[in-house]
């Protein structure tokens, strides 16, 4: 069974400043992938970043990237150059790979808001 | 990227009513499509995987008798909560799944959610 955890339920940031968002899985799959969603107040999830369990590189997508430490089963998520509009909560995800027309669902983590000050 | 909307956005109806959520991808063809159910404040739990064409599959838990899918074109799910009571009120998210193969990468997107308030 897979198991995606995020223990902190909230962080603060200042503006302009880095932050890292931890994210720890669990999976007996040899074959995954890990995501990233933000969900502004509006409720609408909006992707930001994926990593490819076989990707030799850490995924980066603008100011997003992705510390992916496989052996520790960590994919925690760097936002850099914090800016107000980065204030959501923030959702890990893990999928399965199917194959074919099957494709593998999602099982998200608990979630971090995040609140950037200025 | 792709398009998905659901709606209607917010409804509000009396206990012992039948409310029905459309999702649609609008630029792409899904095969699969997800609906998610979100509490406040919770992260999002899957309800069910709606294939075009055949059964939902439906997560422990989830009764499917109450919360009916159709997934009747490659554009278009349907959830439909039925007899809805109060503690049905909740944050609907449907998901559309554009395949291009194993170990694709952004190829799920989400709709903008349902916001639903069972009196």
């Amino acid at each position: 069974a897979q198991k995606i955890t995020q223990t902190q339920p909230g962080m603060f940031v200042q503006e302009k400043e880095a932050v890292t968002l931890d994210c720890t899985y669990d999976t007996s799959d040899p074959s995954y992938g890990l995501f990233w969603y933000k969900q502004p107040s509006s409720g609408e999830m909006i992707f930001l970043i994926y990593q490819g369990s076989y990707d030799q590189q850490n995924a980066t997508e603008g100011r997003y990237s992705l510390n992916f430490q496989k052996a520790r089963k960590s994919a925690n998520l760097v936002i850099s150059a914090s800016q107000l509009g980065d204030s959501a909560m923030y959702f890990c995800a893990m999928r399965e790979e199917g194959g074919g027309t099957s494709y593998g669902k999602l099982t998200f983590g608990q979630g971090t808001i995040l609140t950037v000050h200025p | 990227g792709a398009v998905v909307s659901q709606h209607p956005s917010r409804v509000i109806c009396k206990s012992g009513t039948s409310v029905k959520i459309e999702c649609r991808s609008l630029d792409f063809q899904a095969t699969t499509m997800f609906w998610y159910r979100q509490f406040p404040k919770q992260s999002l739990m899957l309800m069910a995987t709606s294939n075009e064409g055949s059964k939902a599959t439906y997560e422990q838990g989830v009764e499917k008798d109450k919360f009916l899918i159709n997934h009747a074109s490659l554009t278009l799910s349907t959830l439909t909560v039925t007899s809805a009571h109060p503690e049905d009120s909740s944050f609907y998210i449907c998901s559309a799944a554009l395949i291009l193969g194993p170990e694709s990468t952004d190829t799920q997107y989400f709709g903008p959610g349902t916001r639903l308030t069972v009196l």
